[in-house]
């Protein structure tokens, strides 16, 4: 069975510092993952997917994860935070043992400091 | 402009009655979810539809139905035998399974 787990519920970073949202899965198979962003009262938004490529993934708005195997980890970082950057971020997993279907993780809320 | 249009996104319901939330994409994808956010809780899977005239349970199907005659309408009823049905309601559709979803901007149900 596959599982993901965001080990922050809650980070909060000054505008211009690094971010790291910090992601684990469980996963049978070589999974696919993903990274979602959800403004307030928004829908979800794909920030970034790693299908067995390259394990560094480019996302938009400045965002990559890296896939370590190893560390059965995805975390999300960014150089530098924009206020625009305050959100929830879900880390997603999907596998074909578990018939394709995606697992949310249960967010990570972002917040950016002035 | 192509995407997923959910409606209304605020609903508001008196206890016993059933609501339908309407989700329409013009994707042309074959695949379309139904989705409950709480609080703490991240998306839990309700329904889900891979072809039309076909859907199957997610992981809280209890008290909801849903129905797909077409390929670009997926609706959800939320019915009175849910006890507890004031959430966040996401709508997603995709091109294949396990791939990339594409939201709507999410309907509001909350019970009086």
């Amino acid at each position: 069975a596959q599982s993901v787990t965001q080990l922050d519920s809650h980070v909060s970073v000054s505008e211009g510092t690094p971010v790291l949202l910090r992601c684990n899965y469980s996963s049978s198979y070589s999974p696919s993952l993903f990274w979602y962003v959800q403004h307030p009262n928004k829908g979800l938004q794909l920030l970034l997917k790693y299908t067995s490529a390259a394990t560094l993934v480019k996302g938009i708005n400045g965002f990559e994860a890296e896939f370590k195997k190893s560390e059965t980890s995805f975390h999300l970082t960014k150089p530098s935070a924009h206020m625009s950057d305050a959100a929830e971020y879900f880390c997603v997993v999907s596998d074909p043992s578990s018939g394709d279907k995606l697992t949310f993780g249960t967010g990570t809320r972002l917040a950016v400091r002035p | 402009d192509g995407g997923i249009t959910q409606s209304p996104k605020y609903l508001f319901r008196k206890e016993g009655q059933n609501v339908t939330l309407s989700c329409e994409q013009n994707l042309n994808h074959d695949a379309m979810y139904w989705y409950r956010q709480d609080p703490g809780q991240g998306l839990r899977l309700i329904y889900y539809s891979q072809i039309v005239n076909d859907f199957q349970k997610g992981d809280i199907a209890e008290g909801y139905s849903v129905s797909r005659e077409k390929k670009e309408s997926f609706p959800l009823t939320v019915t009175s035998a849910q006890k507890n049905p004031t959430a966040f309601y996401l709508c997603a559709s995709g091109l294949v399974a396990g791939g990339e979803l594409f939201f709507g901007e999410g309907s509001r149900l909350t019970v009086l």
